[in-house]
């Protein structure tokens, strides 16, 4: 089992929608989740983190931690053209030293 | 803003040449990373660093090396470049998990390796 799990699309979703993005983790003592996006040919970059069980939410995106479950999602709200990338899963684990990253998941947004 | 500056863009190499990547941060974090990513992959962990002349390999360390003489500097070194080391290099950096909160990684804008 891959320490963090994601689906890895193509999720196809219309303009206006909302974009559900889901990610599991193994461990059960990770402390700390995060959302990267990555544009084709570019480097990740940081768009969302949670700690606690619940919601957090920041302008269009919010994301949910269920840790009783061991998953973590990504709501896109609203979606635009420009929300089509590769969006990366990341858990940092109960040892608190490396972050494990999932291999993503791809969302277009078609117009 | 944390910034991790990624020495070249596009790199252009011979088999057999040793290839240095530079990676440099402006925020005194002391964790320092290197990755690779390859279509269908993900982003797989060469090496990392908690502090100066510290190293630990990752993932798939073999066929690199990597040096941390300063604080601010990361460097990742190919000894004997294969075609198959031809990829998306990744560094990222970020403080000590607790010291200011954690908010992952920074990640560099990538130099894209080609051995030919």
């Amino acid at each position: 089992q891959k320490e963090v799990e994601q689906n890895s699309g193509p999720l196809s979703v219309p303009e206006g929608a909302i974009a559900s993005l889901n990610c599991t983790y193994s461990d059960r003592g990770s402390q700390s989740f995060f959302w990267y996006r990555q544009y084709s040919g570019k480097s990740p970059e940081l768009i969302m983190f949670i700690y606690s069980n619940g919601d957090k939410e920041d302008g269009r995106f919010t994301a949910q931690l269920n840790k009783a479950s061991q998953y973590v999602s990504l709501l896109i709200r609203d979606s635009q053209p420009s929300d089509s990338a590769t969006y990366l899963c990341a858990v940092r684990g109960s040892s608190a030293s490396k972050i494990i990253f999932g291999s993503g998941t791809r969302l277009s947004i078609r117009p | 803003d944390v910034k991790v500056t990624q020495s070249s863009r596009y790199l252009v190499k011979r088999t057999g040449e040793k290839v240095f990547l530079e990676c440099v941060q402006d925020m005194d974090h002391e964790n320092m990373f290197w990755y690779r990513q390859d279509p269908g992959l993900g982003l797989r962990l060469i090496y990392f660093s908690y502090d100066v002349k510290m190293k630990e390999k990752g993932d798939i360390p073999e066929g690199y090396s990597v040096s941390r003489e300063k604080k601010e500097r990361f460097s990742l070194i190919l000894e004997s470049a294969s075609t198959n080391q031809t990829s998306m290099y990744l560094c990222a950096s970020s403080p000590q998990a607790g010291r200011h909160g954690d908010y992952g990684y920074t990640f560099g804008s990538g130099t894209r390796l080609t051995v030919v």
